[in-house]
């Protein structure tokens, strides 16, 4: 089964509202989760890294005061865009790593649309 | 972490063997060759991996090179249920390390 969920699924906004977007490690405690963006028929990006208990670690050109990355719990990572736009509409997934060390379980992604 | 080069897509007869290349020509000792792999709209989901033996798991086998400049992602039966976006990933197996993903080879499987 899933190991790690998303919440929304699906999510539509208007532009200049802020959504937050909650990844859930299900079965393990998660230190470290990770934060991607997909725009249709290319590959994921990484956006930031989500350290729990600390400040996120972000690519570059990543803003990170438009995407407030939150990992307050060793089982919740949260993602807030803010002041969305047309622009930020994308997929977003989550991922952490596995157990064993060497895989990454990803979540089923979250799929926005800013009108 | 080392480069990665795919093809963009292949088709696959259902049934047949899906062979997917990746050349990584630029990879260090301590790198390992890791393959993902995306259905659409959903998240990526690990397959397997390998630092320098040929390693197989219930869904693929994973066949590296002696010199471990290439390596192959074979599904012995694909199904119309494998045709996805694969990625071929080269990094250092580190706890928490992240994962950056290249554009990958669309695999289609035909009836």
């Amino acid at each position: 089964g899933a190991v790690v969920s998303q919440h929304p699924s699906w999510v539509i906004c208007k532009s200049g509202t802020s959504v937050k977007i909650e990844c859930r490690s299900l079965d393990f405690q998660a230190t470290t989760m990770f934060w991607y963006r997909q725009f249709p028929k290319q590959s994921l990006m990484l956006m930031a890294t989500s350290n729990e208990g600390s400040k996120a670690t972000y690519e570059q050109g990543v803003e990170k005061d438009k995407f407030l990355i939150n990992h307050a719990s060793l089982t919740l990572s949260t993602l807030t865009v803010t002041s969305a736009h047309p622009e930020d509409s994308s997929f977003y997934i989550c991922s952490r790593q596995g157990q064993g060390g060497y895989e990454q379980y990803f979540g089923p992604g979250t799929r926005l649309t800013v009108t | 972490d080392a480069k990665t080069t795919q093809p963009t897509s292949m088709d696959c007869a259902e049934g047949r063997a899906a062979n997917l290349p990746c050349n990584h020509s630029t990879i260090s000792g301590n790198e390992y060759v890791y393959w993902y792999r995306q259905i659409h709209s959903q998240g990526p989901q690990y397959i397997i991996h390998g630092l320098k033996n040929n390693e197989t798991n219930e869904m693929a086998s994973l066949i590296i090179t002696e010199d471990r400049k290439s390596s192959t992602l074979i599904l012995p039966h694909a199904t119309l249920r494998d045709t996805a976006v694969y990625y071929c990933i080269v990094r250092v197996w580190t706890s928490y390390d992240k994962v950056i993903f290249g554009p990958g080879t669309s695999l289609s499987v035909i009836p």
